[in-house]
């Protein structure tokens, strides 16, 4: 039974490309969750989907940010134009109905 | 606004001592609490968590207690271990069922062989 995959495992782009970051959630998971953590820093909310439907996106910047999570495939967090501030490591995590958050192993992205 | 804090961002101890990670959390209507270890590289790991209507839940070698009057929570480690060496989270769930997680800062607990 595999776990949160995320992929890749590591981005490099340079300032001004498109960031695309996957996650494949646990089977029989249909909740996901995406956070962002910087150096030394505690992981940070950005947005929680459902199969087709954003659930919460408080926590999501207003511009070059989205989430999808389509009725098949993985959900995905994409970045537009990104700058240097982008640069950290994106967490995909996933839960049955009010289960328990699984996490991934991370996206860790380098703008240059 | 909404914050998760720890007492200390650095523990060291002896292997085989206990540790104890303390954790301020700030939203009453939090009422889901979690630890998570984090090791370096890797996304973090449940460890054990605990819901508001209990003070003190067990489990292999940790135990978390619950402090809703001065909104604190700790996670204590029996026999630590070299393992255990990483960081520490604690996290909140604001009120939000089945929704987003709000992390404190971390804990970074190095063990001594």
């Amino acid at each position: 039974n595999a776990g949160v995959m995320q992929n890749p495992r590591h981005l490099v782009r340079r300032r001004g490309q498109e960031a695309r970051l996957r996650c494949s959630p646990m089977k029989g998971h249909s909740h996901v969750y995406w956070y962002r953590q910087l150096p030394e820093e505690g992981l940070k909310f950005m947005v929680y989907l459902q199969k087709e439907n954003i659930i919460d996106e408080s926590g999501m910047p207003k511009e070059r940010f989205s989430a999808e999570f389509p009725k098949e495939g993985p959900s995905i967090l994409r970045i537009q134009q990104v700058v240097r501030g982008d640069s950290a490591a994106y967490f995909c995590a996933s839960s049955s109905a009010r289960g328990e958050q699984f996490f991934g192993p991370g996206t860790r992205l380098t703008v240059l | 606004g909404e914050s998760v804090g720890l007492h200390l961002p650095t523990l060291s101890v002896q292997e085989g001592d206990n540790s104890i990670i303390n954790c301020a959390y700030s939203n009453s209507a939090s009422d889901y609490f979690i630890w998570y270890k984090q090791e370096s590289g890797k996304g973090p790991q449940f460890i054990i968590d605990i819901r508001s209507n209990m003070d003190k839940r067990q489990g292999q070698r940790v135990t978390v207690l619950l402090n809703k009057t001065v909104k604190h929570l700790s996670l204590q480690i029996a026999a630590t271990q070299p393992g255990d060496s990483a960081v520490y989270f604690c996290a909140e769930n604001g009120g939000n069922q089945g929704g987003k997680l709000i992390f404190g800062q971390g804990t970074e607990l190095s063990v001594k062989p």
